[in-house]
């Protein structure tokens, strides 16, 4: 089945600094998603995007399906971007979202 | 609701017990799925229906686990006879299209403790 990594598994950031996640994917897909999960375990949707790039806010994402990879982009980040930040692909022979092992961000004032 | 609703939000079982974990998902929605997430790790996939059909549980780690949608709406998923290996979050998610090709959208989830 399809593969899912990400990088790098742990980040630490002083507040205002900026980010960037990567997700490796190893075969083609049709989705991919980036969620965060909270301290309290909510995976919160932050961007539906199998291919192209997307802003909202302080975060952006790119994802070249050709080259299968996915980047998030976090700016000016704050506190309240703490957690773990989870990738997910689905594929065109399979009828569920897989993760990746997730990159762990902790941000401190 | 506006999202997925799961139910109850922590559950303790003694070994052996049987436990039912409830979800609502979004209303429309043609998709829904059930993963296990263990601590540390990301979420499994354990079952996928579409509608009522239960397409795919590929993933369902054992015959002590079953799930239904017997209306195309709410899902129950079922662990007999717990055992303390089964302790873990069991997230719910709905899509509006079939299979994985649209936007899931995940509840709160459910934390199994089995003592």
């Amino acid at each position: 089945g399809i593969q899912v990594e990400q990088s790098p598994p742990d980040l630490i950031l002083q507040e205002g600094a900026n980010s960037t996640l990567r997700c490796n994917f190893s075969d083609s897909v049709n989705n991919l998603q980036w969620f965060h999960q909270n301290p309290w375990g909510q995976l919160i949707n932050l961007f539906y995007i199998p291919s192209g790039t997307k802003q909202n806010g302080r975060l952006s994402a790119t994802t070249v399906a050709t080259e299968r990879y996915s980047l998030l982009y976090i700016s000016s980040s704050q506190t309240t971007d703490s957690g773990v930040y989870f990738c997910a692909v689905g594929s065109y022979n399979t009828d569920k979202l897989i993760f990746g092992t997730g990159t762990r961000l902790q941000v401190f004032p | 609701g506006a999202g997925v609703s799961q139910s109850p939000r922590y559950k303790v079982a003694k070994r052996g017990q049987d436990v039912a974990l409830r979800c609502d998902p979004i209303s429309g929605h043609v998709s829904l799925f059930w993963y296990q997430q263990a601590l540390g790790q990301g979420p499994e996939f354990l079952t996928y229906f579409q509608n009522e059909a239960q397409l795919d549980k590929s993933g369902l780690p054992s015959d002590r686990f079953f799930a239904e949608r017997p209306e195309g709406s709410v899902s129950t998923l079922k662990i007999q006879r717990t055992q303390q290996e089964d302790s873990a979050v069991y997230l719910c998610a709905s899509s509006f299209g079939q299979g994985s090709n649209t936007e899931a959208f995940f509840g709160q989830g459910t934390r199994l403790t089995v003592v």
